[in-house]
């Protein structure tokens, strides 16, 4: 069974850094360009990050670029975002999902989330 | 905002036949595939349609997808009461370089 389980959420206070991971099982994980899509409360989904699957290439939001950072463990089956410079806007439920080989967009397994909250 | 567009909200009846619609541009639905998601509030998104009009094992052929120029539609036949939920677009962009979604239908069921 393709799973994808999220850890690292919490409440951090504005400008203070997080990580979240996530772990993967039920697929060859190096092949499939992964991804982390956000939603903050009540509104809708935001993709924030994708990274490529054997060449690792990086792609990030406008809202998030300079402050994110994705990376990716394929011998582990992990992918993580380090968190810096929070704002209280990036406050939302974050999901891991698995993209295409090909295409990012093509999100066909998402995690349960996990929520950041960035309060003082 | 979003540089894909979509309704707020629709409503159908029960067994009704639904459209909702998704708007973009050259550099995104005009050059890009489109995938459409359904969220249930209180639950993960779940991919209902992928490279415009291809259906993921498990999801109804009630559902189905198009794409024309800059824009594309998911239609929902035979309208049913489990299908109240959120629907998003999403799509490529060049400019970008990144993944854009649109800003969500609430599709309530009457």
């Amino acid at each position: 069974e393709v799973q994808l389980l999220e850890s690292g959420g919490g409440l951090v206070q504005p400008g203070g850094s997080l990580r979240l991971s996530c772990a993967a099982s039920g697929f060859t994980f190096n092949r499939y360009i992964m991804s982390w899509v956000r939603q903050a409360p009540g509104k809708g989904l935001e993709w924030v990050t994708g990274i490529g699957g054997s060449d690792g290439h990086t792609y990030y939001a406008d809202s998030v670029k300079g402050r994110f950072s994705i990376s990716r463990d394929n011998s582990e089956q992990t992918v993580s975002v380090q968190m810096n410079n929070l704002r209280v806007e990036d406050t939302a439920i974050y999901y891991c999902a698995k993209g295409g080989t090909f295409h990012l967009g093509e999100l066909s397994v998402w995690g349960q989330g996990t929520l950041v909250t960035v309060s003082s | 905002q979003s540089l894909v567009t979509q309704p707020l909200s629709a409503s159908g009846t029960p067994g009704q036949r639904v459209t909702i619609s998704c708007s973009g541009g050259s550099s995104n639905i005009g050059s890009s595939f489109v995938y459409w998601y359904q969220q249930v509030p209180g639950t993960a998104p779940r991919l209902l349609i992928y490279e415009n009009d291809q259906r993921p094992s498990g999801v109804p052929d009630r559902f189905s997808g198009s794409k024309s120029g800059t824009s594309a539609s998911l239609a929902i036949s035979g309208l049913r009461s489990e299908d109240e939920a959120d629907y998003y677009c999403a799509t490529w962009d060049d400019s970008l370089r990144g993944l854009v979604i649109g800003g969500g239908t609430k599709l309530t069921v009457l």
